[in-house]
Order: C-alpha cells, then structure tokens, then sequence
C-alpha cells in the first residue's frame, strides 16, 4: 500500500455513459498527477495539479475528459460520453512537490468501456 | 523532453546479478536520473534516482556514466518479485513542475 488511493477498482461501462473515478493522494503531497496506460505501453501523461489548480494538461486529453481537485485535496477525473478507446488502466500519483523526490503511485482504476 | 532508449527484455536467472542498462545522450546538466518499476497488475514504483554520482539505496544501486549519456540499474541479486517492468526516466530540475515521462521501459524476466 503506497497510501494514494483509487476508487474504484474496476468499472465497466457502456459506450456513452459518463464516469468519474476518484484519487486520495498521501495527505501532505501538494502534487497530484493523472496518467493512463493500455496494455503493453509505459503509462501516458494526461493532467497534473498543485494544490488545487490544474497547471498542465496533455494534447491527449480530450474535451471529454475533465478533472478536478478541489481544496488540493482528493482529486476527480470525468470522462464524459465514453468510447471503446477509453478502455485503460487510469492511474493517480501524488509527490511531496519537489523535482528530486518520489512519486506514489495508486494501483489504478480499471475502465473498460463495452 | 529528454529521451531515454532501454532494451524490451531481459532476462536473468534468481539470485543472480542484473544489470538493466539506459541510453540518455541528449541529457541536461540539470536532467536528473530516475528509475521506477511497475509489477503486474500494479501502479510503477520509485526504485532510484541520482544526477552524477552513483547511488546504492536497499533496492538496486545506480550507475552513471561519467558523461551522463548512459546509466545502469543494478539489482545485486535478482529475486521472482523483481520481476517487472522497468522505466527509466529523465526529470528537469529547472522545471520543478516537471512530470514523469514513461516510455516502453525493459520488461524483466527472472527465472527459478
């Protein structure tokens, strides 16, 4: 257990439909990052926080995607109108903010979209 | 972003040494090394990072080439667990908003 949380584990959904997925990061890291990673490839950088505002977001994520971390604290990626390509591993890690440290990874949420 | 260049497999047998090696020519004086592993079905986890000198922490030890442009995870003796997937990476210290950069890392295979 790193301490960074997801919630949830699994979801399946139907193409369409909306879902929200959660991350509870280590409560003193003001860094929050959200990345997503299919089979056989290294996870992909989609958005990163600190403390509550959202500085960088990657060409990657399209308008269906959106993501929140209110008050700095727990964060919330949306995906809205969901295709079979979002069908991933999404995955949230949280770092104290200093460059020359760790990040903390959770164990994912996966989203498979039928 | 700086680039790094890693082998997709190896292999080693368990309580042998391994040495998992990465390419990173176009390194900056400020680009700071890091090495995570992701085990199956896992989120990655950090194992070791370092600028210019070698590094040992109680996972692996790290070796960098007096250039930079190349440096080498070492496991001293490979056990089941250890296998993984291994990312290298390259972290800017001028930009510390800087986010890890996964490219396809080496998928390590550590037989009984």
């Amino acid at each position: 257990d790193t301490g960074v949380s997801q919630d949830p584990r699994h979801k399946i959904t139907k193409r369409g439909q909306n879902v929200t997925f959660r991350c509870d990061p280590i409560s003193e890291h003001n860094r929050l990052y959200w990345y997503r990673q299919t089979l056989g490839q290294g996870p992909e950088f989609l958005t990163y926080f600190q403390n509550e505002a959202q500085l960088e977001k990657s060409r990657l994520l399209s308008d269906r995607f959106s993501a929140e971390r209110p008050k700095g604290s727990f964060s919330t990626l949306e995906i809205q109108r969901t295709e079979q390509g979002d069908s991933a591993m999404y995955l949230c890690a949280s770092e104290v903010g200093m460059v020359v440290t760790e990040a903390f990874f959770g164990q994912g949420t996966r989203l498979t979209v039928v | 972003d700086a680039k790094t260049t890693q082998p997709n497999s190896m292999e080693s047998n368990e309580e042998e040494p391994v040495h998992l090696p990465c390419n990173h020519s176009t390194i900056s004086g400020t680009d700071y090394i890091h090495w995570y592993r992701q085990l199956p079905s896992q989120g990655p986890e950090y194992v070791i990072h370092g600028l210019t000198s070698n590094v040992n922490n109680r996972m692996a030890s790290l070796a960098i080439a007096e250039d930079r442009k190349s440096s080498t995870l070492i496991l001293h003796r490979a056990t089941l667990r250890d296998a993984a997937v291994y990312y290298c990476i390259l972290r800017d210290l001028l930009y510390n908003t800087d986010k890890l950069i996964f490219g396809t890392g080496t998928r390590l295979q550590v037989f009984p």
